[in-house]
């Protein structure tokens, strides 16, 4: 079965650090690509997608990822984090089969990103 | 435009009662779905429909889980009887059908089954 593994469990940083958040996914095959956020007390959004083309993605909020097939990672980037970017991090996949997709996502565990100010 | 409406937002019950979750998905929106999240973990889904029609429900523990979407809209999903093991958040999500479309998310439903 498809799994999704997000390698922090929580980031602490402060105002202006770089971010770069881990997901691997084990699928071999095609797959769309997901980070969702989830801001406290709030419903999860999402940030960014990827289904084909340029493996940089660019999102909301001065977000990207890129896509390495090669290491079957999605990893998660903004040069220079705010307080109001702590919140939970989602990745999720999907796989693309030849003669469709499937819907189900599977999504990791999360990250939850503390910003001190 | 109204987001996903879910309620109701939280819920506590003892263990062995009947529990009813709603979800109002994006006008449009002919895909539904319910996820289930535990506390520390990613949302798992439970239930697709495209429509009316509950097109995955692989995932659903059908032994005391049933959820409908009557006329393609609103639609319920219903643990009877509810175990501890139970307590956690329930999420209903909508997109426009297709694959690659966003799948935009409601608030869910805090359970807590005492």
């Amino acid at each position: 079965a498809q799994s999704v593994s997000q390698h922090n469990h929580h980031v602490i940083l402060s105002e202006a650090a770089s971010l770069e958040l881990g997901c691997n996914y084990s699928y071999g095959g095609t797959v769309n690509l997901f980070w969702y956020v989830q801001y406290p007390g709030q419903h999860l959004q999402l940030l960014l997608k990827y289904f084909s083309g340029d493996p940089l993605v660019k999102g909301i909020k001065g977000f990207e990822a890129e896509f390495i097939k090669s290491k079957f990672s999605f990893n998660l980037r903004k040069p220079s984090v705010q307080w109001s970017d702590t919140a939970e991090y989602f990745c999720a996949v999907n796989e693309v089969y030849s003669g469709g997709s499937n819907y189900k996502l599977t999504f990791g565990k999360g990250t939850l990103l503390t910003v001190n100010p | 435009e109204a987001g996903v409406v879910q309620s109701p937002r939280y819920k506590i019950i003892e263990k062995k009662q009947p529990v009813a979750f709603w979800c109002n998905p994006i006008s449009g929106h002919n895909t539904l779905y319910w996820y289930l999240q535990n506390l520390g973990q990613g949302p798992e889904l439970l239930i697709r429909y495209e429509n009316e029609e509950a097109v995955d429900d692989s995932q659903l523990p059908k032994d005391r889980f049933s959820a409908e979407r009557l006329k393609g809209v609103d639609s319920t999903l219903k643990i009877q009887p509810a175990e501890l093991g139970d307590s956690a958040v329930y999420l209903c999500a909508s997109s426009l059908g297709e694959v690659t479309d966003t799948q935009y998310f409601g608030p869910g439903t805090r359970l807590t089954v005492l």
